[in-house]
């Protein structure tokens, strides 16, 4: 069973919008969460975290909304640019706990339009 | 800045062949994570450490072995390569489990 869920398998923005990438979790554990962006032939990189003592988290043009009620969290890039055309990763993870696991979303591939 | 190495990058195995692949980080990084990216899915967790000498499961263990000797090292075993395993493995490290490095991957196939 999917703890961490992407439901959008792909989103396509004009260059210059708003994308906004959302991600769904079950364990209520989970305490923090981070986005992580890929390029074909590369290993993800870190882009954006969130404990779940706050709400927002913001870095530049990334901002990260977490909805703890709800267990959703989305990650809003404005202005989008075609160089964050790329596949981004929702993880969580049970800090609080000292567990050890970092758990991730199937991901969404993103495509910025110019 | 090394970070985070994977060796090798491509390997194509038989069969019931067995290898290891390899993974060493130059952070003295305490945690240590073996993902596989099957083509279209998400990044799975097979196996973690959390430092030296400490290995746990994680969602896909099965055909797999790891070993945590030293902070810089976590090899990941596969001992009778079945075409299942065909992946792509990433390693990654971290100071604690808020944050992942990741290495530039290996891309395995089991023919």
């Amino acid at each position: 069973d999917q703890q961490v869920k992407q439901n959008s398998p792909s989103l396509s923005v004009q260059e210059g919008r708003i994308s906004i990438l959302n991600c769904d979790y079950t364990n209520s554990m989970f305490d923090y969460f981070l986005w992580y962006k890929k390029y074909p032939a590369e290993g993800p990189t870190f882009l954006i975290s969130i404990s779940s003592i706050k709400d927002k988290n913001e870095d530049g043009r990334f901002t990260v909304f977490l909805n703890k009620s709800a267990k959703h969290l989305s990650l809003h890039i404005v202005p989008s640019q075609p160089g964050d055309s790329a596949v981004y990763f929702c993880a969580a993870s049970n800090y609080g706990g000292s567990q050890g696991n970092l758990i991730f979303g199937k991901g969404t591939k993103l495509s910025v339009k110019p | 800045n090394a970070g985070v190495t994977q060796t090798p990058k491509f390997r194509i195995l038989k069969i019931g062949q067995s290898m290891t692949l390899q993974c060493a980080q130059d952070m003295n990084h305490n945690y240590m994570y073996w993902y596989r990216q099957d083509p279209g899915m998400g990044l799975k967790l097979i196996y973690y450490s959390v430092g030296a000498g400490i290995t746990d499961k994680g969602e896909v263990p099965n055909g797999y072995n790891v070993s945590r000797s030293t902070t810089e090292d976590f090899p990941l075993r596969l001992e009778l390569a079945a075409p299942s395993q065909t992946s792509v493995y990433f390693c990654a490290s971290g100071k604690a489990v808020t944050e992942a490095f990741f290495g530039q991957g290996t891309r395995l196939t089991v023919v």
